[in-house]
């Protein structure tokens, strides 16, 4: 069975840092791209950031870019987010996902998500 | 970065069939496929159909999918209540080079 277990949220001020993490386990980490995926409260999903399988390829969406960090360690099975210069706007629900190989928007598994809230 | 177009509402009465648009261009929907989410209240995201019209197993076949240059569209025949959630689309952005959603839609079961 497939389980992606994100943890590493928090509460964290204005230009503060935080690094989540994803634990995934149930299939063969190494083999499939991850990514990154938010939702502020009461608004929709807002993609974040994916790395390839090896770690090589990375993408940010523009409203991260130059502030968080997308990596990967296939000997742990685990996805990081390295977020830094945190921002009020960046408070979401942040969800890993596996992304599924023949398509670039289509993520089948996903965390249960970790709560990040940037606020004084 | 922008989103792609869906209704912020829809609703149908068990048994109906009802339909979810997704409109984006020529960068996204128009070149790439389309992916379609169930969000259920407090729940994560689940994988409805990818590319276009595919189905992951174990969903059931009363949700479809279905595209046509730069628009998209989930259709859910036979309404039940526990369809009751939000839907979102994605599509990949050539340009932006990143992942499109859609703002949602939230389906109300009368």
């Amino acid at each position: 069975e497939v389980q992606l277990l994100e943890s590493g949220g928090g509460l964290v001020q204005p230009g503060g840092s935080l690094r989540l993490s994803c634990a995934a386990s149930g299939f063969t980490f190494s083999s499939y791209a991850m990514g990154w995926v938010r939702q502020a409260p009461g608004k929709g999903l807002e993609w974040v950031s994916v790395i390839s399988s090896s770690g090589d390829n990375t993408y940010y969406a523009d409203s991260v870019k130059g502030r968080f960090t997308i990596s990967r360690d296939n000997s742990k099975n685990t996805l990081f987010l390295q977020m830094n210069s945190l921002r009020a706007e960046d408070t979401a629900v942040y969800y890993c996902a596996k992304r599924w190989s023949s398509s670039a928007s289509c993520y089948d598994y996903w965390g249960q998500g970790t709560l990040v809230t940037v606020s004084s | 970065q922008s989103v792609l177009t869906q209704p912020p509402s829809a609703s149908g009465t068990p048994g109906q069939r009802v339909t979810i648009s997704c409109s984006g261009s020529s960068s996204n929907i128009g070149s790439n496929t389309v992916s379609w989410y169930q969000q259920l209240p407090g729940t994560a995201p689940k994988l409805l159909i990818y590319s276009d019209n595919q189905r992951p197993s174990g969903v059931p076949d009363r949700f479809s999918g279905s595209k046509s240059g730069t628009s998209a569209s989930l259709a859910i025949s036979g309404l039940q209540s526990e369809d009751e959630a939000d839907y979102h689309c994605a599509a990949w952005d050539d340009t932006l080079r990143g992942v499109l959603f859609g703002g949602g839609t939230k389906l109300t079961v009368l």
